[in-house]
């Protein structure tokens, strides 16, 4: 099976620095690529498909890159409120893994 | 509104079993392709199941083959999960989530999860 791996596993920054969330799936999974938010306490929440595609109501801060092997998660303008954890998933295929996530908190 | 609601968690012995629902609403249920994820407490998010619109194609994770079903009565537009056999390992808010579309597609809508919990 494809397993997926995201570095780093937790990070602290301050409100307005830029974020950087990597996502490696072990093997080619072309675009099928989709990262979540979740938020403590809550249930996950779908940001970005097809690894570049912003979810309906997503705020712009977020964007994603990638293709194959190598994906990224990006904010641009760390918030307050995005203070969760970020999940990667490839979804191509089954079964639809998910990567260990990344915990992303304010400094 | 699109809206998954799950019920049917609770407290279990080793070896013992469970059912899960998932009631639909809000979308059309026999459209989409549904999927079980689970998270242990404390830990990340576990796909667990999945099952096509007609209920005919259904895959299922290493961990849980042979001992978790999915099924679907898209009649009553509702998801279930049949979960015989039971491991402390099994431990965890069972979520059902909807794909957004046909095919390959990510998770767009998720239930609020029920607990389950296996324990003597």
């Amino acid at each position: 099976d494809i397993q997926m791996t995201q570095s780093p596993s937790s990070l602290s920054a301050s409100v307005g620095d830029r974020v950087t969330i990597t996502c490696r799936a072990s093997q080619g999974i072309g675009n099928y690529l989709a990262w979540y938010q979740q938020k403590p306490g809550k249930v996950p929440n779908l940001l970005i498909y097809a690894a570049s595609t912003l979810q309906s109501g997503v705020p712009s801060r977020f964007s994603g890159s990638g293709s194959g092997t190598d994906f990224t998660l990006i904010i641009s303008s760390l918030q307050p409120e995005d203070v969760a954890t970020y999940y990667c998933q490839r979804y191509n295929s089954a079964p639809r893994t998910f990567g260990p996530g990344t915990k992303v908190e304010i400094k | 509104e699109m809206q998954l609601v799950e019920s049917g968690g609770g407290l279990v012995q080793p070896g013992g079993s469970l059912r899960l629902s998932c009631a639909a609403s809000g979308f059309i249920f026999s459209s989409y392709e549904m999927n079980w994820v689970r998270q242990a407490p404390g830990k990340g998010l576990e796909w667990v199941s999945y099952i096509n619109s007609g209920g005919n194609k259904k895959y299922y994770a290493d961990s849980v083959e042979g001992r978790l079903t999915i099924s679907r009565d898209n009649a009553k537009n509702s998801l279930y999960l049949q979960m015989n056999n039971l491991r402390a390992e099994d431990t965890a808010v069972y979520y059902c989530a909807k794909d957004s579309g046909s095919g390959a597609t990510p998770f767009d809508i998720w239930g609020q999860g029920t607990m389950v919990t296996v324990s003597s």
